[in-house]
């Protein structure tokens, strides 16, 4: 059981170049989102989709695209890349704990974007 | 203001110590709440959850106040592998996965 993947692991970008990073899972869960992490600010939410062919903006979506056309696959689009955009990111999709009905995030191990 | 605050720490204890880490949050509609454990240059993992009225989970031990929305979690006994970051993290609804996390709070152990 992989859970949750992301690819690539590592990317050095130059400014105005674009790329997409790849997030799946296998567990079939509906809800996926993508954070990016940056020191001293949390994990802050780019955006998230909630099944297939619905996404919707988090707090920080500017500069990124996201699609959801299948429930396995979430990927995160960089379209002109910016110096600002160096970050961590990490995709996750939810699960649902038994006792309280809470959703809490299983994490991909992340991939480490630097835009020079 | 922060929507989520930790104090960043560095704690820096030794093995068999007692710790505590708090955390506050501003939003008084916030519905559901963690703590999730962060390896260096690894992902969030969750440690567990925190119910109203307290739980615990070995020698680590969560507390929530709603009433001053405060969440704090106790290690206890630390061992070398506790060293990580503890991220605090609320969500608003129960039935999605938009959280907000706070930037978490390093905790290194010493021998």
């Amino acid at each position: 059981n992989a859970g949750v993947t992301q690819t690539p692991k590592f990317q050095v970008l130059k400014t105005g170049q674009s790329m997409t990073l790849q997030c799946a899972q296998d567990m079939n869960h509906e809800y996926m989102s993508w954070y990016r992490q940056d020191p001293g600010m949390g994990l802050r939410l780019i955006h998230y989709s909630v099944g297939a062919g619905i996404t919707d903006q988090g707090e920080v979506p500017n500069g990124y695209n996201v699609s959801r056309s299948t429930t396995e696959d979430f990927p995160l689009r960089l379209l002109s890349a910016a110096p600002s955009q160096t970050s961590v990111y990490f995709c996750a999709s939810t699960t649902m704990l038994p006792r309280s009905g809470a959703n809490v995030l299983t994490f991909g191990a992340g991939s480490r974007l630097t835009v020079l | 203001r922060k929507e989520v605050e930790q104090d960043p720490g560095p704690f820096n204890v030794p093995e068999g110590a007692t710790v505590a880490f708090n955390c506050t949050y501003s939003n008084s509609a916030s519905q559901s709440f963690f703590w999730y454990r962060q390896d260096c240059r690894k992902e969030p993992k969750l440690l567990m959850s925190v119910y109203s009225s307290g739980n615990e989970d070995g020698r680590f031990t969560a507390q929530l106040n709603r009433a001053s929305q405060y969440i704090s979690l106790l290690i206890r006994d630390s061992k070398l592998s506790d060293s990580a970051t503890y991220l605090c993290v609320v969500s608003l609804t129960s039935n999605t996965g938009k959280l907000i996390f706070g930037q978490g709070t390093t905790l290194q152990v010493k021998p």
